[in-house]
């Protein structure tokens, strides 16, 4: 059973660093092809994918946000972990990941996803 | 990056009725493209993948289609549990992008 669960901090302010964790199971990140990305949403607005980690360790980035993005994976590959500096209030949303099994193919498994709220 | 041009931003139907929802992308991308719903407070759930594959429990009402770097996912016999949230996604290349979504409310 494939599960996906992020966890993060809720709120911050302005100016700090959000740090974000999606712990998995029921597959393997070590799996040739596998991917486990972040995406975002704001409230009420669509979809907005911003990072990802491959199975040999490659990282993928939303270039529009890369100077602010670090993703990583932990060593038993049950966790990935994503790093956005510097959040000011266009980063509230709810934070996903989503696991990609193969290249090409579409996300076919999403965690619940983890508000944060940013605000002074 | 691939923009994903959705449209239309909002339909209303009646149960029964027949939708179709659009997704244009800037570029080709090879039939990587996949379609999810979501409802209130939930994650997106998979529908449709390489833009005519059914996913696996999804109801056989729901079907994607293409045509060039056109895309189309349609309901048949519109149901109570079909209004929600629907987007379209390309799974070509990185950055992957969505489309803006449609929500899809019945009558």
């Amino acid at each position: 059973q494939v599960t996906l669960k992020e966890s993060g901090p809720g709120m911050l302010q302005p100016s700090k660093t959000l740090s974000l964790t999606c712990s998995f199971s029921g597959f393997s990140l070590s799996t040739s092809g596998m991917v486990v990305s972040w995406i975002r949403q704001p409230s009420g607005k669509s979809l907005e994918w911003l990072a990802a980690i491959d199975w040999d360790g490659d990282k993928y980035y939303n270039p529009s946000l890369k100077s602010r993005l670090t993703v990583s994976k932990d060593t038993s590959n049950t966790q990935v972990f994503l790093k956005i500096t510097s959040v000011d209030i266009a980063d509230t949303a709810t934070y996903y990941c989503a696991r990609r099994p193969w290249s090409g193919s579409p996300f076919d498994y999403w965690g619940q996803g983890v508000m944060v709220t940013v605000s002074s | 990056d691939i923009q994903m041009t959705q449209s239309p931003a909002s339909l209303s139907a009646s149960l029964g009725e027949t939708v179709s929802i659009e997704c244009l992308a800037s570029e080709d991308i090879y039939s990587n493209l996949a379609w999810y719903q979501q409802k209130p407070g939930k994650s997106p759930q998979l529908l449709i993948y390489y833009a005519s594959s059914l996913q696996d429990g999804v109801p056989s009402r729901f079907s994607g289609s293409e045509s060039g770097t056109q895309y189309s996912l349609e309901i048949n016999s519109l149901q109570p549990e079909d209004e929600g949230d629907y987007f379209c996604q390309q799974s070509y290349k990185f950055p992957y992008t969505f489309g803006a979504g449609t929500k899809l409310e019945l009558k």
